[in-house]
Protein backbone atom coordinates (compact mmCIF):
# COMPACT_ATOMS: atom_id res chain seq x y z
CA UNK A 1 0.00 0.00 0.00
CA UNK A 2 1.16 3.75 -1.01
CA UNK A 3 0.79 5.74 2.07
CA UNK A 4 0.50 9.74 1.60
CA UNK A 5 1.66 11.98 3.67
CA UNK A 6 0.78 15.43 3.29
CA UNK A 7 2.21 18.67 4.86
CA UNK A 8 2.17 20.82 6.55
CA UNK A 9 -1.54 19.80 8.53
CA UNK A 10 -2.18 23.18 8.88
CA UNK A 11 -1.09 26.28 6.76
CA UNK A 12 -2.37 30.15 8.16
CA UNK A 13 -2.55 32.60 5.04
CA UNK A 14 -3.76 35.74 4.55
CA UNK A 15 -5.34 36.26 1.12
CA UNK A 16 -3.10 37.36 -1.55
CA UNK A 17 -0.44 35.12 0.03
CA UNK A 18 1.42 32.43 -1.55
CA UNK A 19 -0.12 28.33 -0.26
CA UNK A 20 2.52 25.27 -0.97
CA UNK A 21 1.47 22.22 0.07
CA UNK A 22 3.37 19.62 0.24
CA UNK A 23 2.64 15.50 -0.76
CA UNK A 24 5.18 12.76 -0.26
CA UNK A 25 4.18 9.36 -1.06
CA UNK A 26 5.71 6.25 0.72
CA UNK A 27 7.18 4.96 -2.53
CA UNK A 28 8.13 5.92 -5.99
CA UNK A 29 4.78 6.99 -7.84
CA UNK A 30 4.52 7.84 -11.49
CA UNK A 31 3.27 11.25 -11.64
CA UNK A 32 0.36 9.95 -14.07
CA UNK A 33 -1.27 8.77 -11.03
CA UNK A 34 -1.15 11.42 -8.54
CA UNK A 35 -4.31 13.67 -8.31
CA UNK A 36 -5.71 16.94 -5.88
CA UNK A 37 -8.74 17.64 -4.96
CA UNK A 38 -10.35 20.97 -3.02
CA UNK A 39 -13.02 20.42 -0.21
CA UNK A 40 -15.00 23.02 1.50
CA UNK A 41 -17.01 22.61 4.52
CA UNK A 42 -20.19 20.58 4.19
CA UNK A 43 -19.54 20.20 -0.03
CA UNK A 44 -18.02 16.77 -1.88
CA UNK A 45 -14.54 17.18 -2.80
CA UNK A 46 -13.60 18.92 -6.20
CA UNK A 47 -11.32 17.56 -8.43
CA UNK A 48 -7.77 20.20 -9.35
CA UNK A 49 -5.56 18.51 -10.81
CA UNK A 50 -5.00 14.82 -12.13
CA UNK A 51 -1.40 13.39 -13.48
CA UNK A 52 0.19 15.66 -11.10
CA UNK A 53 0.29 18.74 -13.28
CA UNK A 54 -3.18 18.84 -15.49
CA UNK A 55 -5.84 21.10 -14.38
CA UNK A 56 -9.35 20.09 -14.31
CA UNK A 57 -11.82 21.99 -16.10
CA UNK A 58 -12.62 25.38 -14.79
CA UNK A 59 -9.92 25.47 -12.10
CA UNK A 60 -7.80 29.02 -12.17
CA UNK A 61 -4.43 29.33 -13.55
CA UNK A 62 -3.22 30.86 -9.96
CA UNK A 63 -2.98 27.12 -9.19
CA UNK A 64 -0.81 24.52 -10.40
CA UNK A 65 0.61 21.30 -9.63
CA UNK A 66 3.94 19.33 -10.02
CA UNK A 67 5.92 17.08 -8.46
CA UNK A 68 7.67 13.46 -9.29
CA UNK A 69 8.75 10.14 -7.57
CA UNK A 70 7.78 10.47 -4.18
CA UNK A 71 7.41 14.48 -3.61
CA UNK A 72 4.15 16.32 -4.97
CA UNK A 73 3.46 20.08 -4.55
CA UNK A 74 0.68 22.05 -5.35
CA UNK A 75 0.97 25.93 -5.08
CA UNK A 76 -1.70 28.72 -5.00
CA UNK A 77 0.05 31.87 -5.93
CA UNK A 78 -2.25 34.17 -4.89
CA UNK A 79 -4.77 32.85 -2.45
CA UNK A 80 -8.73 33.73 -3.03
CA UNK A 81 -11.13 33.90 -0.32
CA UNK A 82 -12.80 31.20 -1.78
CA UNK A 83 -9.53 29.11 -1.99
CA UNK A 84 -9.50 28.27 1.76
CA UNK A 85 -10.57 24.99 2.18
CA UNK A 86 -9.17 21.48 2.83
CA UNK A 87 -6.52 20.01 0.28
CA UNK A 88 -6.23 16.16 -0.51
CA UNK A 89 -3.63 14.18 -2.72
CA UNK A 90 -4.83 10.82 -4.03
CA UNK A 91 -3.05 8.15 -5.89
CA UNK A 92 -3.89 5.53 -8.02
CA UNK A 93 -0.04 3.82 -8.04
CA UNK A 94 -1.86 0.92 -5.80
CA UNK A 95 -5.09 0.83 -5.56
CA UNK A 96 -6.10 4.15 -4.25
CA UNK A 97 -5.44 6.16 -1.04
CA UNK A 98 -5.95 9.53 0.22
CA UNK A 99 -3.13 11.43 1.97
CA UNK A 100 -4.94 12.91 5.17
CA UNK A 101 -5.23 16.38 4.08
CA UNK A 102 -3.73 20.12 4.61
CA UNK A 103 -5.83 22.99 5.77
CA UNK A 104 -5.65 26.22 4.32
CA UNK A 105 -7.03 28.60 6.86
CA UNK A 106 -7.15 32.27 7.00
CA UNK A 107 -4.34 33.94 9.10
CA UNK B 1 -23.97 16.76 -17.31
CA UNK B 2 -23.29 13.47 -15.21
CA UNK B 3 -24.77 13.78 -11.65
CA UNK B 4 -24.54 11.24 -8.65
CA UNK B 5 -27.14 10.78 -6.29
CA UNK B 6 -26.52 8.46 -2.94
CA UNK B 7 -29.84 7.12 -1.11
CA UNK B 8 -30.24 4.68 1.91
CA UNK B 9 -30.67 4.81 5.31
CA UNK B 10 -28.95 7.54 7.86
CA UNK B 11 -28.99 5.14 10.57
CA UNK B 12 -27.94 1.71 11.31
CA UNK B 13 -27.52 -0.82 14.56
CA UNK B 14 -24.25 -1.95 15.29
CA UNK B 15 -23.33 -5.59 14.09
CA UNK B 16 -26.14 -4.78 11.45
CA UNK B 17 -25.92 -3.84 7.62
CA UNK B 18 -25.23 -0.86 5.53
CA UNK B 19 -26.27 -0.45 2.00
CA UNK B 20 -25.99 2.33 -0.21
CA UNK B 21 -26.89 2.87 -3.26
CA UNK B 22 -25.67 5.48 -5.95
CA UNK B 23 -27.81 6.60 -9.21
CA UNK B 24 -26.04 7.82 -12.02
CA UNK B 25 -28.04 10.21 -14.20
CA UNK B 26 -27.10 12.08 -17.36
CA UNK B 27 -24.65 9.57 -18.69
CA UNK B 28 -24.15 6.10 -18.74
CA UNK B 29 -22.19 3.78 -16.66
CA UNK B 30 -20.46 2.07 -18.83
CA UNK B 31 -16.81 2.85 -19.36
CA UNK B 32 -16.19 3.90 -16.02
CA UNK B 33 -14.80 3.27 -12.95
CA UNK B 34 -17.29 3.74 -9.82
CA UNK B 35 -16.02 4.68 -6.31
CA UNK B 36 -17.25 4.89 -2.60
CA UNK B 37 -15.73 6.72 -0.30
CA UNK B 38 -16.12 7.74 3.13
CA UNK B 39 -15.24 10.41 5.69
CA UNK B 40 -15.72 10.16 9.15
CA UNK B 41 -16.62 13.60 10.76
CA UNK B 42 -14.00 16.04 11.38
CA UNK B 43 -11.52 13.06 9.71
CA UNK B 44 -10.22 13.02 5.85
CA UNK B 45 -11.07 10.86 2.95
CA UNK B 46 -10.93 6.95 3.00
CA UNK B 47 -11.48 5.24 -0.23
CA UNK B 48 -13.96 1.92 0.02
CA UNK B 49 -13.83 0.62 -3.21
CA UNK B 50 -14.92 0.69 -6.38
CA UNK B 51 -16.02 -2.00 -9.41
CA UNK B 52 -15.87 -0.92 -13.19
CA UNK B 53 -18.19 -1.44 -15.86
CA UNK B 54 -16.97 -4.59 -16.77
CA UNK B 55 -18.25 -5.84 -12.94
CA UNK B 56 -14.29 -5.75 -11.83
CA UNK B 57 -13.97 -4.93 -8.36
CA UNK B 58 -10.83 -3.71 -5.57
CA UNK B 59 -11.47 -3.05 -1.84
CA UNK B 60 -9.42 -0.84 0.65
CA UNK B 61 -7.78 -3.93 1.95
CA UNK B 62 -8.72 -2.71 5.70
CA UNK B 63 -12.20 -3.33 4.37
CA UNK B 64 -12.28 -6.36 2.31
CA UNK B 65 -14.02 -8.23 4.50
CA UNK B 66 -17.12 -6.95 5.20
CA UNK B 67 -17.41 -4.97 1.72
CA UNK B 68 -19.49 -5.88 -1.50
CA UNK B 69 -20.10 -3.12 -4.66
CA UNK B 70 -21.95 -4.55 -7.21
CA UNK B 71 -23.33 -2.86 -10.54
CA UNK B 72 -27.14 -2.31 -12.05
CA UNK B 73 -26.27 -1.17 -15.55
CA UNK B 74 -30.28 -1.28 -16.35
CA UNK B 75 -30.77 0.89 -13.63
CA UNK B 76 -27.77 3.32 -14.00
CA UNK B 77 -27.05 2.31 -10.26
CA UNK B 78 -24.11 1.26 -8.30
CA UNK B 79 -24.23 -0.14 -4.36
CA UNK B 80 -22.32 -0.53 -1.59
CA UNK B 81 -22.96 -3.12 1.16
CA UNK B 82 -20.67 -3.29 4.64
CA UNK B 83 -21.50 -5.39 6.76
CA UNK B 84 -21.19 -5.57 10.74
CA UNK B 85 -21.15 -2.21 10.88
CA UNK B 86 -19.49 -0.27 14.57
CA UNK B 87 -19.48 3.51 15.51
CA UNK B 88 -16.61 3.36 13.94
CA UNK B 89 -18.54 3.10 10.42
CA UNK B 90 -20.41 6.41 10.86
CA UNK B 91 -19.17 8.71 8.31
CA UNK B 92 -20.52 10.92 5.56
CA UNK B 93 -20.57 8.05 2.27
CA UNK B 94 -19.84 9.39 -0.77
CA UNK B 95 -19.69 8.17 -4.56
CA UNK B 96 -17.73 8.92 -7.06
CA UNK B 97 -16.82 8.77 -10.95
CA UNK B 98 -13.83 6.89 -10.83
CA UNK B 99 -11.68 6.91 -14.17
CA UNK B 100 -12.03 5.11 -17.20
CA UNK B 101 -10.04 3.60 -20.30
CA UNK B 102 -10.23 4.95 -23.64
CA UNK B 103 -7.89 4.14 -26.59
CA UNK B 104 -5.28 2.42 -24.85
CA UNK B 105 -5.09 4.83 -21.99
CA UNK B 106 -6.64 5.17 -18.48
CA UNK B 107 -7.57 8.14 -16.86
CA UNK B 108 -7.18 7.51 -13.11
CA UNK B 109 -9.55 10.84 -11.38
CA UNK B 110 -12.78 11.27 -9.51
CA UNK B 111 -14.10 13.96 -11.36
CA UNK B 112 -18.15 13.67 -10.25
CA UNK B 113 -18.90 13.18 -6.84
CA UNK B 114 -22.19 12.63 -5.25
CA UNK B 115 -23.26 15.28 -2.08
CA UNK B 116 -22.77 12.61 -0.13
CA UNK B 117 -25.09 10.93 2.45
CA UNK B 118 -24.56 10.58 6.53
CA UNK B 119 -24.62 7.56 7.81
CA UNK B 120 -24.75 7.08 11.79
CA UNK B 121 -24.24 3.78 13.49
CA UNK B 122 -26.20 3.77 16.51
CA UNK B 123 -28.36 1.52 18.51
Amino acid sequence: EIVLTQSPGTLSLSPGERATLSCRASQSLSSRFLVWYQQKPGQAPRLLFYGASTRATGIPDRFSGSGSGTDFTLTITRLEPEDFAVYYCQQYGSSRTFGQGTKVEIK
Amino acid sequence: QVQLQESGPGLVKPSETLSLTCTVSGGAVNGYYWSWIRQPPGKGLEWIGYIYYSGSTDYNPSLKSRVTISLDTSKNQFSLILNSVTAADTAVYYCARDGYYSRGITYYYMDVWGKGTTVTVSS
